[in-house]
């Protein structure tokens, strides 16, 4: 069956740097690209963007260009999410989705919160 | 961007009840827009798409409804696990953008 393992909860403080992984499997990984969604504690759900998994091409959504960068460890049908000097506003889970033949996020990864704090 | 303003932001049902959940988009989304359900820690979960259509495994009691700018999502019969958020998604244009959201408890 088609899953989405995320990476553990990460504490880091701010200015620092962290890495979410979402592994895939059930799948070709190269079929489907693989989109980003932040959710801050109590929130709504905010698109982040998402990478072409065949290219490696990375499309962001214009709050998370800069500090955001999506990748790839293709052989290991793995996605990544790196945030780069952390501020208090990362504060949040994030979490990993795939859209199915519906073209709809149908497969989603179990969420990866991110706490900074100093 | 597609501003998706969702309604009520929370709703308290008694079980058997009906209830249904409104989005409004900033523009025509052409009904590229999907309902989702979320529970406490859990992951969103799909129950309509393409505005109207149920995803597989969803019951029944679950549906979509809207075209242009309206769209709703019905349940008919409220359940113990219906509790939860509810999310709307458009789909349109890029970026594609949630609602606000709604919670959802049992009476």
């Amino acid at each position: 069956q088609i899953q989405l393992v995320q990476s553990g909860p990460e504490l880091k403080k701010p200015g620092e740097s962290v890495k979410i992984s979402c592994k895939a499997s059930g799948y070709t990984f190269t079929d489907y690209a693989m989109h980003w969604v932040k959710q801050a504690p109590g929130k709504g759900l905010k698109w982040m963007g998402w990478i072409n998994t065949y290219t490696g091409k990375p499309t962001y959504a214009d709050d998370f260009k800069g500090r955001f960068v999506f990748s790839l460890e293709a052989s290991a049908s793995t996605a990544n999410l790196q945030i780069s000097n952390l501020k208090n506003e990362d504060t949040a889970t994030y979490f990993c989705a795939r859209q199915d033949r519906t073209g709809w996020f149908a497969y989603w990864g179990q969420g990866t919160l991110v706490t900074v704090s100093s | 961007d597609i501003q998706m303003t969702q309604s009520p932001a929370s709703l308290s049902a008694s079980l058997g009840e009906t209830i249904s959940i409104e989005c409004r988009a900033s523009e025509d989304i052409y009904s590229n827009l999907a309902w989702y359900q979320q529970k406490s820690g859990k992951s969103p979960q799909l129950l309509i798409y393409a505005a109207n259509r149920l995803q597989d495994g969803v019951p029944s009691r679950f549906s979509g409804s809207g075209s242009g700018t309206q769209y709703s999502l019905k349940i008919s019969g409220m359940q113990p696990e219906d509790e939860g958020d509810y999310f709307c998604l458009q789909g349109s244009k890029f970026p594609w953008t949630f609602g606000g959201g709604t919670k959802l408890e049992l009476k």
